[in-house]
């Protein structure tokens, strides 16, 4: 089956640390994105990718880095930088940037110790 | 970046009621989506409508857009009690920066 797949679905992070959520897809879709929900409130978003080899900074961006070196994947990385990372991380792609709906992995939920 | 917000912020109805979500975006939009999202997993999409659609049906959900008043509404009818959870609209922008969402409505039917 087609779908979208995202690992670990919880991740414990100590203060200080690097981690990387790992988002896959098998649906061929050019498009992917990362949002982050906190609790009772909507997806903001923090990267998207259009095509491979190229990404563009949501409105959340900072203290978070992604790559696109291959369609079918699009980590992420929670950096050091980012001071209140614990929340809901959720990996989605579509066909196209804005014209058709997304298909969302069944999210990450990350928690600093 | 525009935004959408959801109108109640809950929704408590009987089983069989029909049920109704608002949604206002404050600028010009490309199209608008509705999700629903389950407690703890991730988003799945119900329905997209264009800017230049007025109406548009799937199963037991309407979905009406009003662009001159920058709004729309998700109808479910005949609700049952596997359609509680939150749901979400999002807007697409005439440029290709991504969906922005709401807050959601979270919708409890109770049996």
């Amino acid at each position: 089956d087609g779908g979208i797949t995202q690992s670990p679905k919880y991740l414990f992070r100590k203060e200080g640390q690097n981690v990387t959520l790992s988002c896959e897809q098998n649906l061929n879709h050019d498009a992917m994105y990362w949002y982050r929900q906190d609790p009772g409130q909507g997806l903001r978003l923090i990267y998207y990718s259009q095509i491979v080899n190229d990404f563009q900074k949501g409105d959340i961006a900072e203290g978070y880095s992604v790559s696109r070196e291959k369609k079918e994947s699009f980590p992420l990385t929670v950096t050091s930088a980012q001071k209140n990372p614990t929340a809901f991380y959720l990996c989605a792609s579509s066909i196209t940037v804005s014209n058709y709906g997304y298909t969302f992995g069944s999210g990450t939920r990350l928690t600093v110790v | 970046s525009q935004q959408g917000e959801e109108d109640p912020q809950a929704l408590s109805i009987q089983e069989g009621e029909n049920a109704t979500m608002n949604c206002s975006y404050k600028t010009s939009i490309n199209n608008l989506q509705w999700y629903r999202q389950n407690s703890g997993r991730g988003l799945v999409h119900l329905i997209l409508i264009r800017s230049n659609e007025r109406e548009k049906h799937s199963g037991r959900l309407r979905v009406t857009l009003d662009t001159s008043k920058k709004s729309s509404s998700l109808l479910i009818t005949a609700s049952r009690a596997a359609d509680t959870a939150s749901y979400f609209c999002a807007t697409a922008g005439r440029t290709a920066d991504g969906l922005t969402f709401g807050k959601g409505t979270h919708l409890i039917i109770q049996p």
